[in-house]
């Protein structure tokens, strides 16, 4: 079964650093680009940043470029959000995904979520 | 960046009502347009992808349908279990966008 599985999330003061997780199992990891997308409370959905499966390329939105780096561990079958100078416009549940095919693609495998909350 | 204009953003149907949901682009994106189902507490679903592709394990009563600028997500006959909302989103290019959304609700 093709599962993510997020963790990582938590209360952080704003201009605090977090760390996000994704572990991903049954499907070979290092064939697939993943991406994190975020939902702040009753919002809609973002894209936040994209990795080619072999870290090939990176991109970032806007509103992240700069404090957000995205990274992965094939051997681990892991992906990573390291998240620096937070603020509390991201505060969202923050969801890993799979994309599905030639990047840019759609999303066809999403783990659960892990919430971020920014707030002194 | 492209932006993607859902409409309408929120909309009250009855089981068994024909739903029509559309997304409009800022620019043509040819057929790289896919649409979500989510639930409340729920991880968005992937219903359909490049336009017109029902993902497997979607009913069919889920259809989609446009191109270039304008697209349409089309639930046949409203099921119960259909209540949620919706989003498009294009992977013509970087930044990928989503549609604001469109949380349809029983009347």
């Amino acid at each position: 079964e093709v599962q993510l599985v997020e963790s990582g999330g938590g209360l952080v003061k704003p201009g605090g650093s977090l760390r996000l997780s994704c572990a991903a199992s049954g499907f070979t990891f290092s064939s697939y680009s993943m991406t994190w997308v975020r939902q702040a409370p009753g919002k809609g959905l973002e894209w936040v940043s994209s990795i080619g499966s072999s870290s090939g390329y990176i991109y970032y939105a806007d509103s992240v470029k700069g404090r957000f780096t995205i990274s992965r561990d094939n051997a681990k079958n892991s992906l990573f959000l390291e998240m620096n100078s937070l603020r509390g416009e991201d505060t969202a549940v923050y969801y890993c995904a799979r994309e599905s095919g030639s990047s840019p693609d759609d999303f066809d495998c999403w783990g659960q979520g892990t919430l971020v909350t920014v707030s002194s | 960046a492209i932006q993607l204009t859902q409409s309408p953003s929120s909309l009250s149907a009855s089981v068994g009502d024909r739903v029509t949901i559309t997304c409009r682009a800022s620019q043509d994106i040819s057929s790289a347009l896919s649409w979500y189902q989510q639930k409340p507490g729920k991880a968005p679903k992937l219903l359909i992808f490049d336009v017109s592709g029902l993902e497997t394990g979607v009913p069919s009563r889920f259809s989609g349908s446009g191109s270039g600028t304008d697209f349409t997500l089309t639930i046949s006959s409203l099921q119960p279990e259909d209540f949620a909302s919706y989003y498009c989103q294009q992977f013509d290019n970087y930044p990928l966008t989503f549609g604001g959304g469109t949380k349809v609700e029983i009347k």
